[in-house]
């Protein structure tokens, strides 16, 4: 299993831009997210989903969007790049809820992105 | 708010040492604790995990604590190894699957 898959890994955007991070997983997770980790923070969410056609905001979704038309891909677009978003983003998927289960999140590689 | 936070930056042990890593956390709904590592330029990896109703787990080399009283986690790392460097995360959730809420970070350093 390639567990969660991102790409690009790296991506420079000139400011007003628009680009589409591409998540994929195959673990058959409910639940999927999109994060951003700045120098010298914690991971931060930007959107989540539940499942297939399910999306809602996280703690900063102002300048992305989210679509999931599957349980496998959850792809994050960033409509107008502005260097504010230039970040470390990640994408994460894990079970939805359980007690035999963990819903501890499994991680992409990351995609860093530069906003000039 | 809720809020996740470590109480050292910063954590420099030598090779062998047993390693602690702090954490507290503000929401006291919050059922499930995860300790993540994340290495230089990797997404975070999954270490250990606790729900509300235990005190203690212990994995291979890991014992993750909890005291919900103070609402502090603790992630402890016995013989520590030049491997263990890292950033260490902690994370809660509650009742929300896997949206978690992540805390600064600790980045620990171990001398050999």
């Amino acid at each position: 299993n390639a567990g969660v898959t991102q790409t690009p890994k790296f991506q420079v955007l000139k400011t007003g831009q628009s680009m589409t991070l591409q998540c994929a997983q195959d673990m058959n997770h409910e639940y999927m997210s999109w994060y951003r980790q700045d120098p010298g923070m914690g991971l931060r969410l930007i959107h989540y989903s539940v499942g297939a056609g399910i999306t809602d905001q996280g703690e900063v979704p102002n300048g992305y969007n989210v679509s999931r038309s599957t349980t496998e891909d959850f792809p994050l677009r960033l409509l107008s790049a502005a260097p504010s978003q230039t970040s470390v983003y990640f994408c994460a998927s894990s079970y939805q809820a359980g007690i035999l289960v963990g819903t501890e999140a499994f991680f992409g590689q990351g995609t860093r992105l530069t906003v000039v | 708010g809720e809020s996740v936070g470590l109480h050292l930056p910063t954590l420099s042990v030598q090779e062998g040492d047993n390693s602690i890593i702090n954490c507290a956390y503000s929401n006291s709904a919050s059922d499930y604790f995860i300790w993540y590592k994340q290495e230089s330029g990797k997404g975070p990896q999954f270490i250990i995990d606790i729900r509300s109703n235990m005190d203690k787990r212990q994995g291979q080399r890991v014992t993750v604590l909890l005291n919900k009283t103070v609402k502090h986690l603790s992630l402890q790392i016995a013989a520590t190894q030049p491997g263990d460097s890292a950033v260490y995360f902690c994370a809660e959730n509650y009742n929300q699957g896997g949206k978690l809420i992540f805390g600064q970070g600790t980045e620990l350093s171990v001398k050999p």
